[in-house]
């Protein structure tokens, strides 16, 4: 059982390249969510998407799409990225009858 | 909006001494989470609290709601080096919609 899982763990890219961070559970939880994490800012949440089908802007969206195709995989785009943009990205998925959140590992963006 | 404000934002300790973490809301909780995230990795789910005055432990680590439902505090017992991490305390607003507190790093020095 891989629990929730996020490619890639690193990338580097370079301002205005754009990429996709893949965020796929099998749990089949029907909430899914990205955030980012920064030093001394804590856990921040860009979207969630509480079902197939359906997304919703978090604290923290600009800058960044989301896709969530299938009950199982929920993507992060970023069209054009920026060095504010570098941060570690967490992706999460919600069982709503325990209220728990379990998380992927992580990914660490760099933009140069 | 609600925020979650954690205290202190990073703490040292001896191993072997005890600690305690602090997390308070500006609102009503309606559903605490403490998680751990060891350096460089993911999220671990610790506890989670709903009712006022509820007190959960798991080996060395207590967490504890307030009957106001505003603040919750983690204590850890007798720190080991594997308790070494930052602990984040998470509420819900909504349905759908969960946010964290801004972490306490915690070192545990052998």
């Amino acid at each position: 059982n891989a629990g929730v899982t996020q490619t890639p763990k690193f990338q580097v890219l370079k301002t205005g390249q754009s990429m996709t961070l893949q965020c796929a559970q099998d749990m089949n939880h029907n909430s899914m969510y990205w955030y980012r994490q920064d030093p001394g800012m804590g856990l921040r949440l860009i979207y969630y998407s509480a079902s197939e089908g359906t997304t919703d802007k978090g604290e923290v969206p600009n800058g960044y799409n989301v896709s969530r195709l299938n009950k199982r995989e929920f993507s992060l785009r970023l069209e054009s990225a920026a060095p504010s943009q570098t941060s570690v990205y967490f992706c999460a998925s919600h069982n709503s009858g325990a209220n728990v959140l379990t998380f992927g590992a992580g990914s660490r963006l760099t933009v140069l | 909006s609600q925020e979650l404000e954690q205290s202190p934002q990073s703490l040292i300790v001896q191993e072997g001494k005890n600690l305690t973490i602090n997390c308070t809301s500006s609102k009503t909780l309606y559903g605490l989470y403490w998680y751990k995230q060891k350096y460089g990795e993911g999220l671990i789910f610790l506890m989670m609290l709903q009712k006022g005055g509820e007190e959960k432990s798991h080996e060395k680590i207590t967490a504890k709601l307030d009957e106001k439902k505003q603040q919750s505090s983690l204590h850890i017992t007798a720190s080991q080096p594997s308790h070494a991490g930052i602990y984040l305390c998470g509420s819900q607003t909504g349905a759908n919609n969960l946010f964290f507190g801004t972490g306490t790093r915690l070192t545990v020095i052998p």
